[in-house]
């Protein structure tokens, strides 16, 4: 079974640092994905970044980077120049395709509470 | 457009009550899920269903009974209604596929307490 776990319950930093979140999973599939969701007071599940097994080069969008090392199945974020607005829980979930291991299955870490300071 | 929209978004009600919470995506996506977020922030997948085909059940107690009348539709009936109930319900769907569109899109939840 797919698992995902997220090591770091909470974390704090100052405005405009850069933070790294970290991501473990465990699967058995070749081909899968990882994401990065992030989840304000408003509860609303946003997503900030995916990653495709198959892509070596590691995903970026804007301020938002993972450093994705499948043979360790490890997938941290980082998140540079942090704002206020980055306050939220960030999870990290991995998604498997249908097939043999049986139906795709969307599960999700324990999530890491980050708090950005002024 | 919302793309996963769920109602209601707020539900209070008293123990051993029957309650129903609607999920519509407007998508075309294959598969749909149901997760509930208990106080911790945790997120624990309930239920998957691909085209209207009951996919995964994760031990979920009897009184806990989806209802997918097409792809577009997953609803939730929860019977018995008990205090450890109250959580948040997200529902969420995602194509039945692996590829560079992947992702799954999630309702805004609906926080359900029971008194």
């Amino acid at each position: 079974a797919q698992t995902v776990t997220q090591s770091q319950p909470e974390m704090s930093v100052q405005e405009a640092e850069t933070v790294t979140l970290s991501c473990t999973y465990d699967t058995s599939e070749s081909n899968y994905y990882l994401f990065w969701y992030k989840q304000p007071p408003s509860r609303q599940m946003i997503l900030v970044i995916r990653q495709e097994a198959y892509k070596q080069q590691n995903a970026t969008e804007n301020r938002f980077s993972v450093n994705f090392q499948k043979a360790a199945k490890s997938f941290s974020l980082k998140i540079s120049d942090s704002q206020l607005g980055d306050t939220a829980m960030y999870f990290c979930a991995f998604i498997n395709p249908p097939g043999i291991q049986g139906a795709q299955k969307l599960v999700f870490g324990q999530g890491t509470r980050l708090t950005i300071n002024p | 457009d919302t793309a996963v929209s769920q109602t209601p978004k707020y539900l209070v009600t008293q123990m051993g009550n029957d309650k129903s919470i609607k999920c519509e995506q407007n998508l075309g996506h294959d598969t749909m899920y149901w997760y509930k977020q208990d106080s911790k922030k945790f997120l624990k997948i309930m239920f998957s269903y691909n085209n209207k085909e009951l996919i995964i059940n994760e031990t979920v107690p009897n009184r806990f009974s989806p209802k997918s009348p097409d792809k577009a539709h997953l609803n939730l009936h929860i019977n018995s209604l008990e205090l450890g109930d109250s959580a948040v319900y997200f529902c969420a769907s995602s194509q039945d596929r692996v590829d560079e569109d992947t992702e799954a899109f999630f309702g805004q939840g609906t926080r359900l307490t029971v008194v």
